[in-house]
């Protein structure tokens, strides 16, 4: 069985540090998917990471895939308030329709 | 920018009762999903749903549950006798295509409470 852990599950940083949220997974597959998702809202997607040594970057985000080491990291650098959201990783299954979702980090930055 | 749509946005009925959940995929995507997120808790997999079959479902999508095409735009989550446990917030999906290189774009979410 697929088992998708984050961690920390919550995060309260100052605005201008930098921090990184760990995503681990129990398969050898690729392809991983990060996510956003704001209070009562609905999820929007980050990033996808296809292949191992993948790296992808937007704003202060960049997400990047080990896939020997079944590990993705979600990196922020000089935080802002806006990036406060909860933040997801998802896994593909063997079966390629379906994602298994980590619990979460619910990321807090404090101006 | 083409978006999934769901609706209501919130749906509030008793024990017992049978609700349907109702959204719009983008419209020249053939994959369509259905997610659920227990309030504070991580989003859990429903069903896939593909040419007008199930391609995989969770063992959460019991007998209680079912998904329907019903034309060319909807594409529909029933629950027959929803439960307590039921009270979550559906999230629908689609892709282009099938596996996961392709991206799962998500509405905004239906919020079911059974009292």
């Amino acid at each position: 069985e697929l088992k998708v852990e984050q961690n920390p599950l919550f995060l309260s940083m100052q605005e201008g540090k930098n921090y990184t949220i760990y995503c681990n997974y129990s398969t050898t597959s690729d392809r991983l998917y990060w996510y956003r998702q704001d209070p009562g809202k609905s999820l929007e997607s980050l990033f996808v990471l296809l292949s191992n040594g993948a790296v992808k970057q937007e704003g202060r985000l960049m997400a990047s895939l080990d896939t020997k080491a079944r590990l993705s990291t979600l990196h922020i650098t000089a935080a802002v308030h806006d990036l406060s959201a909860t933040y997801f990783c998802a896994k593909a299954v063997d079966s390629n329709y379906q994602l298994i979702w980590g619990a979460g980090t619910k990321l807090i930055i404090k101006p | 920018e083409p978006e999934v749509t769901q609706t209501p946005s919130h749906q509030v009925t008793q024990m017992g009762q049978e609700v349907i959940l109702r959204c719009v995929p983008i419209s020249n995507h053939l994959y369509f999903y259905w997610y659920r997120q227990i309030l504070g808790q991580k989003v859990e997999f429903l069903v896939s749903f593909y040419n007008n079959e199930i391609s995989e479902k969770s063992e959460i999508f019991d007998d209680q549950f079912s998904v329907e095409r019903p034309d060319g735009s909807n594409f529909t989550l029933k629950i027959r006798s929803t439960k307590l446990e039921d009270s979550a917030m559906y999230f629908c999906a689609s892709s282009e295509a099938g596996g996961v290189f392709y991206e799962q774009y998500f509405g905004p979410g239906t919020r079911l409470t059974v009292t």
